[in-house]
């Protein structure tokens, strides 16, 4: 059974500062999903990596992934309040099958 | 861009009644669906996958007579939470994916989520 966790679970931060979140998956995989959550929305699709050593940026996050450590990273630069949400990883085990989602990362940058 | 929508938005009902939740595809067509469940403050776990034209395929542990799916056409899949109870309350997403894809990473479209209250 596939298992997707990500690190923090909640991360309040100040304006201006640098964080990251981890995700961690359980088997292997080359598809990984970063998806924003505002409270009482459904998702918002923010990038998907496809290979191993994928990168991707989209103003001030960034997110990578490593398909040999099972781990994808979203960085946040100079956070700003707007970027505050939750954020869920999803890992979509085959090609054409069905995301498992990780825990999801509630994440609040104060003034 | 391609546009799922949900209906309704947000629903009431008293225990031990039904409510059917509709997923449309508005500008394309999806041969499959999934349903998600979300409890406050938590993930999204997926319920079950919808296929046109045939049986849905349920998650383990999610109970297929309680949580009927349908899924009549191209553009429509339903969700109907029969005799519901408190413990139903949840917010319920769907996303379809384009007919004719093969790979979820820029085919799969989400609703705006149903959420549901039981009483």
């Amino acid at each position: 059974e596939l298992k997707v966790e990500q690190n923090p679970l909640f991360l309040s931060m100040q304006e201006g500062k640098n964080y990251t979140i981890y995700c961690n998956y359980s088997t292997t995989s080359d598809r990984l999903y970063w998806y924003r959550q505002d409270p009482g929305k459904s998702l918002e699709s923010l990038f998907v990596l496809l290979s191993n050593g994928a990168v991707k940026q989209e103003g001030r996050l960034m997110a990578s992934l490593d398909t040999k450590a099972r781990l994808s990273t979203l960085h946040i630069t100079a956070a700003v309040h707007d970027l505050s949400a939750t954020y869920f990883c999803a890992v979509e085990e085959t090609s054409g099958s069905r995301l498992t989602f990780g825990e999801g990362t509630q994440l609040t940058v104060n003034p | 861009g391609a546009v799922v929508s949900q209906h309704p938005s947000w629903v009431i009902c008293k225990s031990g009644t039904s409510v059917k939740i509709e997923c449309r595809s508005l500008d394309f067509q999806a041969t499959t669906m999934f349903w998600y469940r979300q409890f406050p403050k938590q993930s999204l776990m997926l319920m079950a996958t919808s296929n046109e034209g045939s049986k849905a395929t349920y998650e383990q542990g999610v109970e297929k007579d309680k949580f009927l799916i349908n899924h009549a056409s191209l553009t429509l899949s339903t969700l109907t939470v029969t005799s519901a109870h408190p413990e139903d309350s949840s917010f319920y997403i769907c996303s379809a994916i384009l007919a004719g894809a093969t790979d979820l990473w820029d085919t799969q479209y989400f609703g705006p989520g149903t959420r549901l209250t039981v009483l």
